[in-house]
């Protein structure tokens, strides 16, 4: 069985401020991990994954994304947030057996004010 | 500018029609996806079509029938529906399902289905 959890439904910063949209997982195998962002009256749009590797992978937009295998977290992080930052982000896992099975956590809406 | 494209943006539909939502992809890639949508939820999982041929099925209703005519494209055939399937549909596409396919999701923007 694979879930995702993010422990927040809503997020503020100022903008110029750093952001972090936390995400933690459970997978039974070795974790694939991913971030989406969806905009309103949008579909999702990819922005990074963890595979293998170094824990800290970088993405479109500016953002990264700190995989820690002890506390099985995968955080979004941003140094500097835009109010086009703002909208919805989805963390997903899939475990490396389970092709075709997205887990989507339940979303964080980030809302970035000037 | 997503390269899955998906048609129409928007259906109204009564519960005794039949329409279908389409779409199509570019990128070569080999599994093609349909998810249901809520406002603010978390896409669900519908279909998985791998190769052309149906390689997952989240106990959908038969209301709703997938079909795969080629590599490229992708349909959902509508049939029956209820109110509570108002919501969007998404299409998304992945390289292919092998264990060394990292798995990335491309979506589309959506069809908006209104039942009445």
């Amino acid at each position: 069985a694979q879930s995702v959890a993010q422990p927040e439904d809503q997020v503020n910063v100022a903008e110029g401020n750093p952001l972090t949209v936390k995400c933690t997982y459970s997978v039974s195998g070795n974790p694939y991990l991913f971030w989406y962002v969806q905009y309103p009256n949008r579909g999702l749009q990819f922005l990074l994954k963890y595979i293998t590797g170094d824990n800290l992978v970088k993405g479109s937009y500016g953002f990264e994304a700190e995989f820690n295998k002890s506390q099985t977290s995968f955080h979004l992080k941003k140094p500097s947030a835009l109010v086009s930052d703002s909208a919805l982000y989805f963390c997903a896992v899939r475990d490396n057996t389970n092709a075709g099975k997205s887990t989507f956590g339940d979303g964080t809406t980030l809302t970035v004010k000037p | 500018d997503t390269e899955v494209t998906q048609t129409p943006k928007h259906l109204v539909m009564g519960m005794t029609n039949k329409k279908s939502l389409k779409c199509e992809q570019h990128m070569g890639h080999r599994a093609m996806y349909w998810y249901k949508q809520k406002a603010k939820k978390p896409p669900e999982l519908m279909f998985v079509y791998s190769y052309e041929k149906l390689s997952i099925n989240e106990s959908v209703p038969s209301r709703f029938s997938p079909e795969c005519p080629n590599s490229s494209l992708l349909n959902l055939h509508l049939h029956a529906l209820q109110p509570e399937d108002s919501a969007l549909y998404l299409c998304a596409s992945s390289q292919d399902l092998g264990r060394t396919n990292t798995g990335e999701l491309f979506f589309g923007e959506g069809s908006r289905l209104t039942v009445l």
